[in-house]
């Protein structure tokens, strides 16, 4: 069955810290890859996502993510992390045979301490 | 644009009561995803509708379950006799056309079972 997995389920770091998360998911076919936030109290909202082409994809707000096709992996990376990029982070994989079916990783809670 | 909207935004049922959650897509989308999640899990596939259509709702839970999307108003996911294993989060999105990666999403409406 396909799934996918985050690998850390709550990160604290301080501002100006780097940030990585890691995504990993399990399918043999081609994908489309995705990465939600939610901040607190609000929507989820799409950050980026990849169908294909270049591997490294820039998001909103400084984020980016790359896909590694040998890995399968799509980890989210920012440089320099604020306060405000507190918020609860989904990678969610789409497998081609189906346009509307998502499969979700269970989510990272980020804390940027300030 | 008010995007899509989710009421109750948190909702408290004693078992075996009813739960109705309400979806309100975006204006001018007619396509309408369920989805939920479990607390430490990612969100799952619960069902995607049309106006007065059902398209896919392999994901839905064969008793106690139901939704629709009706010609005029909101979509409802409806929860007949609740347990305590009903507790999670039900996230709502909607799209012009059949693909998620167009869609956006709602708030969620938490619904806690006592």
């Amino acid at each position: 069955a396909q799934s996918v997995s985050q690998h850390n389920h709550h990160v604290i770091l301080s501002e100006a810290a780097s940030l990585e998360l890691g995504c990993n998911y399990s399918y043999g076919g081609t994908v489309n890859l995705f990465w939600y936030v939610q901040y607190p109290g609000q929507h989820l909202q799409l950050l980026l996502k990849y169908f294909s082409g270049d591997p490294l994809v820039k998001g909103i707000k400084g984020f980016e993510a790359e896909f590694i096709k040998s890995k399968f992996s799509f980890n989210l990376r920012k440089p320099s992390v604020q306060w405000s990029d507190t918020a609860e982070y989904f990678c969610a994989v789409n497998a081609k045979m189906s346009n509307y079916q998502l499969i979700w990783g269970a989510g990272t809670k980020l804390i940027i301490k300030p | 644009n008010a995007g899509v909207m989710q009421n109750p935004r948190h909702l408290v049922r004693r078992r075996g009561q009813e739960a109705r959650l309400r979806c309100s897509p975006m204006k001018g989308h007619s396509h309408v995803y369920w989805y939920r999640q479990l607390p430490e899990e990612g969100l799952k596939f619960m069902v995607y509708l049309q106006k007065e259509n059902i398209i896919d709702e392999s994901g839905m839970p064969k008793e106690r379950f139901s939704a629709e999307f009706p010609k005029e108003g909101p979509s409802i996911l409806r929860i007949q006799q609740v347990v305590r294993g009903d507790s999670a989060a039900y996230f709502c999105a909607s799209s012009p056309g059949g693909n998620i990666d167009q869609a956006f999403f709602g708030q969620g409406t938490r619904l806690t079972v006592v």
